[in-house]
Parts: structure tokens; C-alpha cells; sequence
């Protein structure tokens, strides 16, 4: 069966900081691994990755995937307060008979305090 | 309008009612996906249609029913539901066959008395 998981499930921070994010999949078939962004309603996309040991960056974020121990990593620094939410990490899997599948992890909730 | 709209945003039901939630994507995919997402659980993977065609149901209860009368379009039928039934319903597009990420709409808010 296909599994995502997160690590941790919660972090407290406080702004400034810099915090990483796992991520450790196990699926059939795999295609990406995708972060997303959740604060009070749907998910919002950072990144995909796709090839191992190159990085992905957007501003004070960047990730890396590691294919070979089937994990990544979703670093933050300078953290801010707006940083705050809960990220999802999510693998998608390629199926024979409609193209894909995306399994979710179950998030981090990060909390930046002032 | 574009990306990925759902309708209604809030919804409060009694356990006998009917209501259908409804989603549309401006994006020009052809898969579009329900989850459910309950307090302190993983986004759960509902239905996927796949070219307008139901490719996956992951033991879902039959008082939802699902409908994707085209490509843009996909319906969430619910009757009879359950206080447990009460989470966020998303709605996510996506372009079969690429490898690309899934446009997620804002969600509904389902709360069932």
C-alpha cells in the first residue's frame, strides 16, 4: 500500500528560525513529490520535484528529494509569522489505467511565534 | 473566472436532506479528484474521473455519489450522511497522463447535524 509520511506532525518556532520538514514515501511507480502550503483552506503548491539532489528554491524556501532513501526534505529559514500553516507533503504515483495518483501525507503544522 | 471553484463554501445539513456539491475547473484538465479532509487526518482520496470516466472510489460510503457530467465539471451527491461525515470536501484538477501537480479548489465546509 502506498504511504506518505511526515515528520513532525507539529513544530513551534519561533521567527527567525529555521526549521526542516520531512518527508519518507513508499509507493509503487513514482513520478513526483510535491509540497503544498495549507493555511485555512485548500492546499497552495510550492514545489515538485522529480530527479534526485537537486534542489528547489523560491525565496526563503527550498527542497531537495533523495530518491534512493525515498525522502525529502523542505527547508524554511528566516521564518517568518506568515510562515505559519501546515505543510503536506504528497507523492504522486503513476497508475496504468488513468495516469496518476497523488497520496498525502498527513502535514506538519508549524506555528512561527513572534 | 479561472483555477478550480466550488460551491457552496459552507453547507449545514440534517442527516435526512439531499444536497450536491459542485465543483469546476478552468484549466482545460481532464482529471479532476474529490478528498476529504476530517480534523487531524491525511487528505483522503474520494473518487478520481479520468477523461469523464470513474477510475477510482476508495470504499467510499454509497450516500455520496459522484457525477462528472464533462470535463470541467464534477458533482459531489450526498444523502443521508453522517455527523462523522462532517470535514472539508476539496475538489483538485489535474492533466492526466503528464506529470504535473493537482489545482486544488477552495473547498466546502460540510457540517452534518
Amino acid at each position: 500500500e502506498d504511504k506518505v509520511v511526515q515528520s513532525p506532525l507539529s513544530l513551534v518556532v519561533h521567527e527567525g528560525d529555521t526549521v526542516t520538514l520531512n518527508c519518507s514515501y513508499e509507493v509503487t511507480n513514482f513520478r513526483s513529490l510535491l509540497w503544498y502550503k495549507q493555511e485555512k483552506k485548500a492546499p497552495t503548491f510550492l514545489f515538485m520535484l522529480t530527479s534526485s539532489g537537486i534542489e528547489k528554491k523560491s525565496g526563503r524556501l527550498s527542497s531537495i528529494l533523495d530518491k534512493k532513501e525515498l525522502f525529502s526534505i523542505l527547508n524554511i529559514t528566516a521564518t517568518q509569522t506568515g510562515d505559519s500553516a501546515v505543510y503536506l507533503c504528497a507523492v504522486e504515483a503513476r497508475r496504468q489505467n488513468y495516469g496518476q495518483n497523488f497520496v498525502f501525507g498527513p502535514g506538519t503544522r508549524l506555528s512561527v511565534l513572534p | 473566472e479561472t483555477g478550480v471553484t466550488q460551491t457552496p463554501r459552507h453547507l449545514v445539513m440534517g442527516m435526512t436532506n439531499k444536497k450536491s456539491l459542485k465543483c469546476e475547473q478552468h484549466l482545460g484538465h481532464n482529471a479532476m479528484y474529490w478528498y476529504k479532509q476530517s480534523a487531524k487526518k491525511p487528505l483522503e482520496l474520494m473518487f478520481v474521473y479520468s477523461l469523464e470516466e470513474r477510475v477510482e472510489n476508495n470504499s467510499v460510503p454509497s450516500r455520496f455519489s459522484p457525477e462528472c457530467p464533462n470535463s470541467s465539471h464534477l458533482f459531489l451527491h450526498l444523502h443521508t450522511l453522517q455527523p462523522e461525515d462532517s470535514a472539508l470536501y476539496l475538489c483538485a484538477s489535474s492533466q492526466v497522463f503528464d506529470t504535473g501537480t493537482q489545482y486544488f479548489g477552495p473547498g466546502t465546509r460540510l457540517l452534518v447535524l
